[in-house]
């Protein structure tokens, strides 16, 4: 069954410091999506991404965040500057059409410290 | 504001137990209705879905149905099982909106 990949599992950063989550959205979809949950806590939408634009995003997603699909195959998130309430599982997703629902990828758990 | 209210845990049931897990939902506009389930280590996994009232979505011996009148979404299942143990997740999408908004999920464990 196609799969949603993200890389690395878990990665641990320096309060400050950029990181790149990357996704290996399925191949044949053309939304993409990513969201968060702080531990403990809902499951929150960060960003949609359709046709190389941007299409929503959540008052969370601030000029700290970025989102690129730098080619055919990956989908990545930036955090340009780290703030320890940035510590999260960071989920990817992708779908074919929107409102039939996402698959999600494992999660990217992110501590800064 | 959109939100949804479901059942806190964690819940422990012994192996062919009943399960329902209430969910109830605020939305602006006619939603779409999901329930997804995370299992240990893994990612969120779409169970079911229903995108309008009455529809009943099933998958796996769980089932739920859309409840227009009363906004909910119950989870049920007849017979749980040791591999039923997960995190379970009521959300829905408004029509228009790309934003899933989801419950606080809760843990099932099923013991043998």
């Amino acid at each position: 069954e196609p799969e949603v990949t993200q890389t690395p599992s878990h990665q641990v950063t320096q309060m400050g410091q950029e990181v790149i989550l990357r996704c290996v959205p399925i191949s044949n979809h053309l939304y993409f999506y990513w969201y968060r949950q702080i531990l403990g806590q809902k499951v929150e939408f960060l960003v949609s991404f359709y046709n190389n634009e941007i299409s929503e995003k959540s008052e969370i997603f601030d000029d700290q965040f970025s989102v690129e699909r730098p080619d055919g195959s990956n989908f990545t998130l930036k955090i340009r500057s780290t703030k320890l309430e940035d510590s999260a599982m960071y989920f990817c997703a992708s779908s074919d059409q929107v409102n039939y629902g996402y698959t999600f990828g494992s999660g990217t758990r992110l501590t800064v410290v | 504001g959109d939100s949804v209210t479901q059942m806190e845990g964690p819940v422990t049931l012994s192996e062919e137990a009943f399960l329902t897990i209430n969910c109830t939902y605020t939305a602006t506009g006619y939603p779409s209705l999901f329930w997804y389930v995370q299992y240990p280590g893994e990612g969120l996994q779409l169970l079911l879905k229903a995108t309008k009232a009455d529809d009943k979505g099933s998958n796996k011996g769980f089932e739920a149905t859309y409840r227009k009148e009363t906004t909910s979404f119950h989870l049920e299942k007849g017979s749980v099982q040791v591999s039923d143990s997960a995190v379970y997740f009521c959300a829905f999408l408004t029509r228009g909106s790309e934003k899933l908004v989801f419950g606080k999920g809760m843990k099932l464990t099923v013991n043998p």
